[in-house]
């Protein structure tokens, strides 16, 4: 089993930049995704492989991945922002796949 | 565009089994691997089971092997969970999400808006 660790929330002003990490052993050695989830919807995938933003997603979210911790990182926060934030990873040793336990993000 | 369309949710008695089906449209469907995410009521998300493009891999969490068996049909455009013995910690909404590959990468692109599945007697 691989564990993601991810802190349960994160609270950051309007226009400020938020951070959400997560933590797994050697995951830099792996390929993080990262999902927002707004209550009563279905999860929306915001970086892939570390820091690849699909399209349509803002140039304000970024990802970054290195040694133990990953890491989303938004920028100039918007109301709109406010959501649950998973990190997701593919264990190819293992076959398997393994979430984070969520982030919630709240704008102050 | 993509769509995925998730069916076969419901209220079913513990120890007894469910279809879960995912239709997709708007894409090259055999083209693509598939997994199942499900989510219990007010919790995190759980990785299922995926399924390569022609069903030559199949992964299932350990947890899950045994009562969960994914499978696809790609002359319907179509994905199922085939869930057995099943009790009230099953209770959740189980996502199809599409991956960004013909085999199985973890990245993945769309998901569908879910299926309930209520375990209750």
């Amino acid at each position: 089993s691989y564990v993601l660790t991810q802190p349960p929330s994160e609270s950051v002003a309007p226009g400020q930049t938020a951070r959400i990490t997560c933590g797994g052993n050697n995951i830099g050695r792996k390929s993080v995704n990262w999902f927002q989830q707004k209550p009563g919807q279905a999860p929306v995938v915001v970086i892939n492989d570390d820091s690849d933003r699909p399209s349509g997603i803002p140039e304000r979210f970024s990802g970054s991945n290195s040694g133990n911790t990953a890491t989303l990182t938004i920028s100039n926060i918007e109301a709109g922002d406010e959501a649950d934030y998973y990190c997701q990873v593919w264990d190819s040793s293992s076959d398997r796949g393994f979430f984070g336990g969520g982030t919630k993000l709240t704008v102050l | 565009q993509v769509h995925l369309v998730e069916s076969g949710g419901g209220v079913v008695q513990p120890g007894r089994s469910l279809r879960l089906s995912c239709t997709g449209s708007g894409f090259n469907f055999e083209n693509f691997a598939f997994h199942w995410v499900r989510q219990a009521p007010g919790k995190g998300l759980q990785w299922v089971s995926a399924l390569s493009f022609n069903g030559g891999n199949r992964f299932t969490e350990d947890s899950l092997k045994g009562r969960f068996t994914i499978s696809r049909d790609n002359a319907n455009n179509s994905i199922y969970l085939h869930m057995s013995s099943l009790a009230p910690d099953d209770t959740a909404v189980y996502y199809c999400v599409r991956d960004l590959g013909r085999f199985v990468s973890g990245s993945s692109d769309y998901w569908g808006q879910g299926a309930l599945v209520t375990v209750s007697s």
